[in-house]
């Protein structure tokens, strides 16, 4: 299994600040990585995919980088809707997808 | 626009049994591969089960032990989990998702409480 692993746990932030979220697999994934965004009491959301590519209708300040095993999310300027959790998923090995554990991004 | 209505949720005994639906509009559901995805309370997302558009591909995530069984009916555009034996650890919400790489779209959720 590919085990993946997010950090930090919880990240404060102000709005208007940059967040960088990090997510590290046991063994490479090559781009086959996706973020997803989590508000309280709804189903993720697709933000990402190969690691780089935003989903439809998702917002530039989402940029997502990395490859093999290490990968980050970086939101450029937190508005008040991006503090959420966020999870890293690798698909390399589907259909056996594994998810990081998240990030909790709250206000600062 | 693509829609996934998860149904079936509930408190059952342990030991009991259910069967979560997803129903599926605005798209080809036959041209899709579906999924099962859980997260217990407070907890992290966790990969349930997988099945290929016609079916010809099934699988499951190791923990769960032959408990569940993944299927779908194209021409009624829902998928389902029939979920046996089920367990306290398997108090979850369970999502159906569609992709068969990243999840491009996912349900609302069905809650699942086992419990006695």
């Amino acid at each position: 299994e590919v085990v993946m692993t997010q950090s930090p746990a919880t990240l404060s932030v102000s709005p208007g600040e940059r967040a960088t979220l990090s997510c590290r697999a046991s063994q490479t994934v090559s781009s086959n990585l996706a973020w997803y965004q989590q508000k309280p009491a709804q189903a993720p959301r697709l933000l990402i995919y190969g690691a780089s590519t935003r989903a439809t209708g998702i917002p530039a300040r989402f940029s997502g980088s990395g490859s093999g095993t290490e990968f980050t999310l970086t939101i450029s300027s937190l508005q008040s809707e991006d503090f959420a959790v966020y999870y890293c998923q690798q698909y390399n090995n589907w259909p056996r997808n594994t998810f990081g554990q998240g990030t909790k991004l709250e206000i600062k | 626009e693509v829609q996934l209505v998860e149904s079936g949720g509930g408190l059952v005994k342990p030991g009991g049994s259910l069967r979560l639906s997803c129903a599926a509009s605005g798209f080809t559901f036959s041209s899709y591969s579906m999924n099962w995805v859980r997260q217990a309370p407070g907890k992290g997302l966790e990969w349930v089960s997988s099945i290929s558009g016609i079916s010809s591909d099934i699988y499951y995530a190791d923990s769960l032990k032959g408990r569940f069984t993944i299927s779908r009916d194209n021409a009624k555009n829902s998928l389902y989990l029939q979920m046996n034996s089920l367990r306290a650890e398997d108090t979850a919400v369970y999502y159906c998702a569609r992709g068969g790489s990243y999840y491009g779209y996912w349900g609302q959720g069905t809650l699942v409480t086992v419990s006695s």
